[in-house]
């Protein structure tokens, strides 16, 4: 069973830093193109970064480049966001999601249930 | 970005009747990459549809989505009341992948 499960939410101030981590199980982790997507409250979805199933390759938003850096350990099954200069509109609950393949033009076939960032002084 | 425009922005419908749900892109999206997902309350989003058409792994057949240039559709043919979500249309062909604002289904 495919789970993903994410952690290291928290409250920080704006400017301050926080890293989320999603640990997966459950398919070959080193095999899948992985994402994060947000979510703010009581708002739709938006994407926020992607890997590559190898790491070489890295995507972000506009709105989040320069500020976040994504991240993973294969041999860790780990996925990790590093979030630095938060600012209040990045407050929002952060999925992790698993591409169905490789690739990064594919859709998203798994989710974690997410963790709550709240960036608020 | 390519601009993800769903309607309507909430469906209200008894059991057993049928939804259809519209997502309309702003430009040019091959249709095998669109996706629709459905998110129940306090819930991750789950996929249900990829490729425009093709429903994924476990998802009934009373699911199924279709497209039209522009314009794609997701049906459910037969409502259930666990039906009760919002859904979000997904393009993926272009960077940076973008989502519709979603449409909340009610079952009355």
């Amino acid at each position: 069973e495919v789970q993903l499960v994410e952690s290291g939410g928290g409250l920080v101030q704006p400017g301050g830093s926080l890293r989320l981590s999603c640990a997966a199980s459950g398919f070959t982790f080193r095999n899948y193109a992985m994402s994060w997507v947000r979510q703010a409250p009581g708002k739709g979805l938006e994407w926020v970064s992607a890997i590559s199933n190898t790491g070489v390759n890295t995507y972000y938003a506009d709105s989040v480049k320069g500020r976040f850096t994504i991240s993973r350990d294969n041999s860790n099954n780990t996925l990790y966001l590093q979030m630095n200069s938060l600012r209040a509109e990045d407050t929002a609950l952060y999925y992790c999601a698993k591409r169905d393949s490789s690739g990064y033009y594919r859709p998203f076939d798994y989710w974690g249930q997410g963790s709550l960032v709240t960036v608020s002084s | 970005e390519i601009v993800l425009t769903q309607s309507p922005g909430t469906l209200s419908l008894s059991p057993g009747e049928r939804a259809t749900l519209s997502c309309r892109a702003g430009q040019s999206v091959s249709s095998s990459y669109l996706a629709w997902y459905q998110q129940r309350p306090g819930q991750a989003p789950r996929l249900l549809i990829y490729g425009a058409s093709s429903r994924a792994t476990g998802i009934p057949d009373r699911f199924s989505g279709s497209a039209s240039g522009t314009d794609f559709t997701l049906t459910i043919s037969r409502l259930e009341p666990e039906d009760s979500a919002v859904y979000y249309c997904h393009q993926y062909g272009i960077s940076p992948q973008t989502f519709g604002q979603g449409t909340k289904v009610e079952i009355k």
